[in-house]
């Protein structure tokens, strides 16, 4: 079984960039969970995508975008990077009607300078 | 709104101790409790989850939590604590009407010889 794999591992932008985030989901998860982390605080939830839709966002702006693929393959977009946009960003897999029960990946850290 | 709370962003034992992490939530519904575990440079690992029924539950690496109802609780414990287990741990807590985890601030676990 194939676990939640993402790319690239690191990332340094400057402000005013757009980046792209890629997230493979362990094999039969059909649910996509995109986190980020800050350094020093907990994950904040970004958005979900289930069936190639989003299904639920959090607290984030538009600039912040994704996609879901059939092959459940994920990607986040953020446009117009900003500098407090530096943090490690998670993506986590699940099967619906699993009690939530996520698989996180080891994440992309970003850096903006 | 749901929420997290946990006590201590530092805890520090020594080799062998119990280990006690604590983990306050607020929900109007009830919730599923999760702790997981994160190891420097690397996402995150599910230790434990609370859905329903036995409010005992046990988790891998001998972890164990106790949902308390009365007390908004989900304290993580481990007998005995080893080398291995220094890390960062965050507490969750969903529900089935949401796909989304809110996580707690982090406690960093120091375990010493």
């Amino acid at each position: 079984e194939t676990g939640v794999t993402q790319s690239p591992t690191h990332l340094i932008k400057t402000r005013g960039q757009q980046v792209t985030l890629r997230c493979s989901s362990q094999s039969g998860h059909n649910t996509v969970s995109w986190y980020q982390q800050a350094l020093g605080q907990g994950p904040q939830f970004i958005f979900q995508y289930y069936r190639e839709e989003e299904n639920g966002r959090g607290n984030f702006p538009p600039r912040f975008s994704g996609l879901q693929f059939p092959n459940y393959s994920s990607e986040l977009n953020v446009n117009a990077l900003e500098l407090d946009d530096s943090a490690l960003y998670l993506c986590a897999s699940s099967l619906e009607d699993r009690n939530n029960e996520q698989f996180f990946g080891p994440g992309t850290r970003l850096t903006v300078l | 709104a749901q929420s997290v709370t946990q006590l201590g962003s530092h805890v520090s034992v020594s080799e062998g101790a119990l280990v006690l992490l604590r983990c306050n939530y607020s929900s109007s519904v009830p919730p599923y409790l999760f702790w997981y575990v994160q190891y420097p440079n690397q996402g995150l690992q599910l230790l434990l989850k609370y859905t329903t029924g036995a409010t005992l539950v046990k988790g891998i690496n001998g972890f164990e939590a106790e949902f308390k109802k009365s007390e908004t609780s989900f304290h993580l414990t481990k007998p005995s604590a080893h080398m291995s287990d220094a890390a960062e741990y965050f507490c969750a807590v969903s529900d089935r009407n949401t796909d989304k985890l809110i996580f707690g601030t982090g406690t960093r676990l120091q375990v010493f010889p």
